[in-house]
């Protein structure tokens, strides 16, 4: 079983949709989770973190944590054609501080 | 300010020959990390140091690569031999580590690509 896993997609959502991206992982211990974005050819940057149980809202995204079920997602309301990237999920491993991050999730949306 | 900064950003090389790859972190920052990415291993830590000591290598594939980190502005990932496996997206990414976890900025990468 893979640290961090995500559907590799495409996800094809029409523009002003919501899109939902998904990832789970298996290091029960992990306490921090964060979502990348990455354009295609670029590097990625950090869009969101979420470090408790619950959602954490910052404008058009929001970070959805359930620790019991180790699973993080990602709403992005209102999508945009500008929205169109790879997200990547990435869970910090306690013991070694640092990153895990997934294959990453390809958003397609469509004007 | 100025990112991370890497050189070359894109490379081509034949098998055998040695590659190395260059970063400048953020100014102020302690903490550098090295990713490879490839479409079917996704983004991959090779390795990270803090105050320029290496602190985890355990992602380095094999005794062909090497990293230095000689001062706190100047790090380098080497390939010898370079094999045609080895071609990928190279990023550099560095933070500022205070204890907890911090955000880390990356690299615009290189692309090196092994005949």
């Amino acid at each position: 079983q893979k640290e961090v896993e995500q559907n590799s997609g495409p996800l094809s959502v029409p523009e002003g949709a919501i899109a939902s991206l998904n990832c789970t992982y298996s290091d029960r211990v992990s306490q921090s989770f964060f979502w990348y974005r990455q354009y295609s050819g670029k590097s990625p940057e950090l869009i969101m973190s979420i470090y408790s149980n619950g959602d954490k809202e910052d404008g058009r995204f929001t970070a959805q944590l359930n620790k019991a079920s180790q699973y993080v997602s990602l709403l992005i309301r209102d999508s945009q054609p500008s929205d169109s990237a790879t997200y990547l999920c990435a869970v910090l491993n306690t013991g070694f501080q640092k990153l895990v991050f997934g294959t990453g999730t390809r958003l397609l949306v469509s004007p | 300010d100025a990112g991370v900064i890497q050189s070359p950003r894109h490379e081509v090389t034949e098998m055998g020959q040695e590659v190395t790859l260059r970063c400048k972190p953020i100014s102020g920052h302690n903490s550098l990390f090295w990713y490879r990415q490839t479409m079917m291993r996704g983004l991959e830590l090779l390795i990270y140091f803090n105050n320029n000591v290496p602190i985890d290598d355990s992602g380095m594939p094999e005794d062909r690569f090497s990293a230095k980190m000689p001062n706190a502005s100047f790090s380098t990932l080497k390939i010898q031999p370079s094999e045609p496996r080895d071609s990928a997206v190279y990023f550099c990414a560095s933070s500022f580590r205070t204890g907890g976890y911090e955000t880390q900025y990356f690299g615009p990468g290189t692309r090196l690509l092994v005949l």
